[in-house]
């Protein structure tokens, strides 16, 4: 199975902060990696495919970057609702592996 | 917008065979692949398996051999059985839509199964 390393695993930043979430495989999987926002209780949000293609209706605040092995998402002046976990996802090859997640807090 | 939620027993006892089926609203399952994650509690997530609406399916293979996925295109829903529960199958049960590439694209808010007698 292809390991998704996240890093880091949690992070404290201020409204309006610019935050780097990375994404290491254990293998190439091209340009295969989508990124997600998750919070509790709630269904895990589609923020990025294909590495760095924006999903329809998310906020240009959020960008992804990256092919072969490793990858970044980047969050550009973070507001209030984006406090959150966010982990990443392989699709390159079966079975389906995910990042173990970051969760943003508030500093 | 397509939404999805599962349902099921939240508590299943070892040995036992866990059911738990997705229902699909605000679109079509015909013409697309439906997959199942779990993630136990503080531990990362773990894909199940996926079921394409004309039959195919693809398990992982750490599953495979407990685990079915089936889909009702008159009930727009979706089906996960997972035989022989232990504890260790305690965790949150996502469903999700996937595209032909594997990308999870919509998912449900999950439900909670707890293994234990």
């Amino acid at each position: 199975d292809i390991q998704m390393t996240q890093s880091p695993s949690s992070l404290s930043a201020s409204v309006g902060d610019r935050v780097t979430i990375t994404c290491r495989a254990s293998q190439g999987i091209s340009n295969y990696l989508a990124w997600f926002q998750q919070k509790p209780g709630k269904a895990p949000k589609s923020l990025i495919y294909l590495a760095s293609s924006l999903q329809s209706g998310v906020p240009s605040k959020f960008s992804g970057s990256g092919s072969g092995t490793d990858f970044t998402l980047t969050i550009s002046g973070l507001q209030p609702e984006d406090f959150a976990t966010y982990f990443c996802q392989q699709y390159d090859t079966y079975p389906l592996t995910f990042g173990g997640g970051t969760k943003v807090e508030i500093k | 917008q397509v939404q999805l939620q599962e349902s099921g027993p939240g508590l299943v006892k070892p040995s036992e065979t866990l059911s738990l089926t997705c229902t699909v609203s605000g679109g079509s399952i015909s013409g697309y692949y439906w997959s199942w994650i779990r993630q136990p509690p503080g531990k990362g997530l773990e894909w199940i398996g996926y079921f394409y609406y004309r039959g195919t399916t693809t398990y992982n293979p750490s599953l495979k051999s407990r685990v079915t996925i089936s889909v009702d295109t008159s009930k727009n829903q979706f089906s996960l059985n997972l035989s022989s529960m232990t504890a260790a199958d305690t965790a949150v049960y996502y469903c999700a839509r996937m595209d032909t590439s594997g990308w999870l694209q919509t998912w449900g808010q999950g439900t909670l199964v707890t293994v234990s007698s």
